[in-house]
């Protein structure tokens, strides 16, 4: 198995809702990534766990709140989410050592 | 530092053309420079990657050229073909911190 699979792939919530983003990947990678992205524009990292301990926080709003209950499964829980957080939320995961990402499909949310 | 630039923000080749994509950083502690290719609603997918220890890789159809005393590194697209079509991300990252930092990517049309 050489993939990161998200779900939901399409996510619409309302500014009140609370929402979870789930990811898994069975590659034995032991770094797990949060990225979003919005259109045209790259992917700008989040969250990144290793080891399942959150070890770097792009200094996101603590209405995204990450997860991480195993080395295989990745949460992003959502909370009072504002309409300019609509975008896309990639999940990936590495190899401790090797630099290479191996990247889900991501969930397309929008929030209105 | 912690930048990667990226050019041309798009770019339009006939079939069969040789696209070149180049990226430079500033941060001489990267020592990962990898490509990602994007489809529409599709998550980044590694294409190819380079340590500064070598100046050229090949990959199929896909080069990356590396000058570490110019800080700077391309892709070019041998054959390309309409499939090609995408967005090229240019990334970098260090040891120990095992986190991307991309380009801002370059929209590549190969026109049948």
């Amino acid at each position: 198995d050489t993939e990161v699979t998200q779900t939901p792939k399409h996510l619409v919530m309302g500014m009140t809702n609370k929402k979870s983003l789930k990811c898994e990947q069975h590659m034995g990678h032991r770094a797990m990534y949060w990225y979003k992205q919005k259109a045209k524009k790259p992917p700008e990292l989040m969250f990144v766990y290793s080891y399942e301990k959150l070890s770097i926080n792009e200094s996101v709003p603590s209405r995204f709140s990450p997860e991480c209950p195993n080395s295989s499964l990745l949460n992003l829980h959502l909370h009072a989410l504002q309409p300019e957080d609509s975008a896309l939320y990639l999940c990936a995961s590495s190899q401790e050592v090797a630099g290479g990402y191996t990247f889900g499909s991501g969930t397309r949310l929008t929030v209105v | 530092q912690q930048q990667v630039k990226q050019s041309p923000q798009s770019l339009i080749v006939q079939k069969g053309g040789i696209p070149i994509i180049n990226c430079a950083y500033e941060n001489t502690a990267f020592d990962y420079f990898p490509w990602y290719q994007q489809f529409p609603g599709k998550g980044p997918a590694l294409l190819i990657a380079i340590r500064p220890d070598v100046s050229e890789k090949k990959e199929g159809r896909f080069t990356i050229s590396f000058n570490k005393s110019a800080k700077q590194f391309s892709l070019h697209i041998m054959d390309s073909q309409p499939g090609d079509s995408a967005t090229y991300f240019c990334a970098a990252s260090m040891t120990g911190r095992r986190a991307l930092t991309f380009g801002s990517g370059t929209r590549l049309q190969v026109q049948p």
